[in-house]
């Protein structure tokens, strides 16, 4: 199955900046998914970012605020903007690992923490 | 896709069977039933997924019920390495390449020593 490498694993920013986080896979995938995990919560999708194309953003997530790159088949980055303290969160990039089968292969993700 | 229903929390006697339950009534008939577990500060990691019949694999298995409405989860001797939160999830194979998963609160289990 897929490897995934994600940096930074974890990082503490200031309320505005903005932060890239980086997802890097061992092989070629179509798809790629980010997910946010806020504390004690479940995952939420973000995103579904296609080779080629626009990312495709769940309801309540918009693009200014969560931009996407997906520059070839086995790197994406998902960009925090201006954040704030409600963005401190967990940030999972996930893709295929079976094709076909639907099986979603996680990333260990990013903690993020917003002062 | 159809929703799931999971109680939130469970407890397990470790070397004892954990059997987790799910309640997916509205599954329809191209949806499959897929299993995660998230183990604290790490990723969620797949276990198992099967359509109709009982599936077995290396780390469980899924019993699911002749009507679909229902499943259950099955680790067979639960050991402390085993506590997380585990996720039913049910979800249509498209055959489109890989598909979104939406994931509910899961059930958190807990294995005693």
């Amino acid at each position: 199955s897929a490897v995934i490498s994600q940096k930074p694993s974890r990082d503490i920013c200031q309320r505005g900046t903005s932060l890239t986080i980086q997802c890097q896979v061992d092989s070629q995938v179509t798809m790629m998914f980010w997910y946010r995990q806020q504390p004690g919560q479940s995952l939420t999708l973000i995103a579904t970012a296609n080779q080629g194309s626009e990312a495709t953003y769940e309801s309540g997530f918009v693009i200014d605020k969560f931009p996407i790159s997906r520059p070839n088949l086995t790197f994406s980055t998902l960009t925090v903007s201006n954040m704030s303290p409600e963005d401190s969160s967990i940030y999972l990039c996930s893709v295929e690992s079976r094709t076909g089968a639907n099986v979603l292969t996680f990333g260990a993700g990013s903690r993020l923490t917003v002062l | 896709d159809a929703k799931t229903t999971q109680p939130p929390s469970m407890d397990c006697a470790e070397g004892r069977a954990a059997n987790l339950p799910c309640n997916h009534s509205t599954i329809s008939g191209n949806e499959y039933v897929y299993w995660y577990r998230q183990i604290h500060s790490q990723g969620p990691q797949y276990i198992i997924h099967g359509l109709k019949n009982n599936e077995t694999n290396e780390m469980a298995s899924l019993i699911i019920t002749e009507d679909r409405k229902s499943s259950t989860l099955i680790l067979p001797h639960a050991t402390l390495r085993d506590t997380a939160v585990y996720y039913c999830i049910v979800r249509a194979l498209l055959g489109q390449g890989a598909q979104k998963l939406v994931f509910g609160q899961g059930t958190r289990l807990t294995i005693n020593p």
